[in-house]
């Protein structure tokens, strides 16, 4: 199975919360592990990624979280911002020539005043 | 340093006509991607091309779906025979090399009448 599974479908967060996205993969070939951001009408852009041989990695207020074992990532947003409003979607890829990215249905974040 | 371009940004056809989708992907990036998103779903990968060859075509349908990438010029998605079904915004992404970050365009929107 190639499917990665993301939720929520939707989240909504007060400003200075933190926002939480989680994915799920079944296909142990995955190796490569990133985040995308995207703005309505605009392309995906990477938030963030991570590979299997490290369990977290942070970046400024984002980190994510890896469990090899539960086949399991997710994304945290520290002290979420109106800014930080858009849609995630959680991906996972193989290495080498089939970098193809499978990709999680999305996570609209709504973060409100 | 120009990001993925793509074109037209926004694409009307009618029932049976033919649509064609442009990426130019980034300077020296020779592995393009495409993917499509239908309404609030993610990105399924279509096909993986480098310069002049189609590297996997297991996300293309069958039929009315073809892709180039010519040794010069931009990479070209071409529908065929366009149906209501095909509606939806198509996504390039170009990579400098396989197992390196995949960088997207901005899209084309394709609406059939």
């Amino acid at each position: 199975q190639q499917q990665v599974k993301q939720s929520p479908q939707s989240l909504i967060v007060q400003k200075g919360g933190i926002s939480i996205i989680n994915c799920a993969y079944e296909n142990t070939a995955f190796d490569y592990f990133p985040w995308y951001q995207q703005f309505p009408g605009k392309g995906p852009a990477l938030l963030i990624a991570i590979r299997p041989d490290v369990s977290e990695k942070k970046e400024g207020r984002f980190t994510i979280s890896f469990n090899k074992s539960a086949k399991q990532f997710s994304l945290h947003i520290m002290d979420s911002q109106p800014g930080d409003s858009a849609t995630y979607f959680c991906a996972a890829s193989m290495a080498g020539t089939a970098s193809k990215l499978t990709f999680g249905t999305g996570t609209r974040l709504q973060v409100t005043l | 340093n120009a990001g993925v371009m793509q074109n037209p940004r926004h694409l009307v056809r009618r029932r049976g006509q033919e649509a064609r989708l442009r990426c130019s992907p980034m300077k020296g990036h020779s592995h393009v991607y495409w993917y499509r998103q239908l309404p609030e779903e993610g990105l399924k990968f279509m096909v993986y091309l480098q310069k002049e060859n189609i590297i996997d075509e297991s996300g293309m349908p069958k039929e009315r779906f073809s892709a180039e990438f010519p040794k010069e010029g931009p990479s070209i998605l071409r529908i065929q025979q366009v149906v209501r079904g095909d509606s939806a915004a198509y996504f390039c992404a170009s990579q400098i090399l396989a197992d390196n970050e995949q960088f997207f365009g901005p899209g084309t929107r394709l609406t059939v009448l």
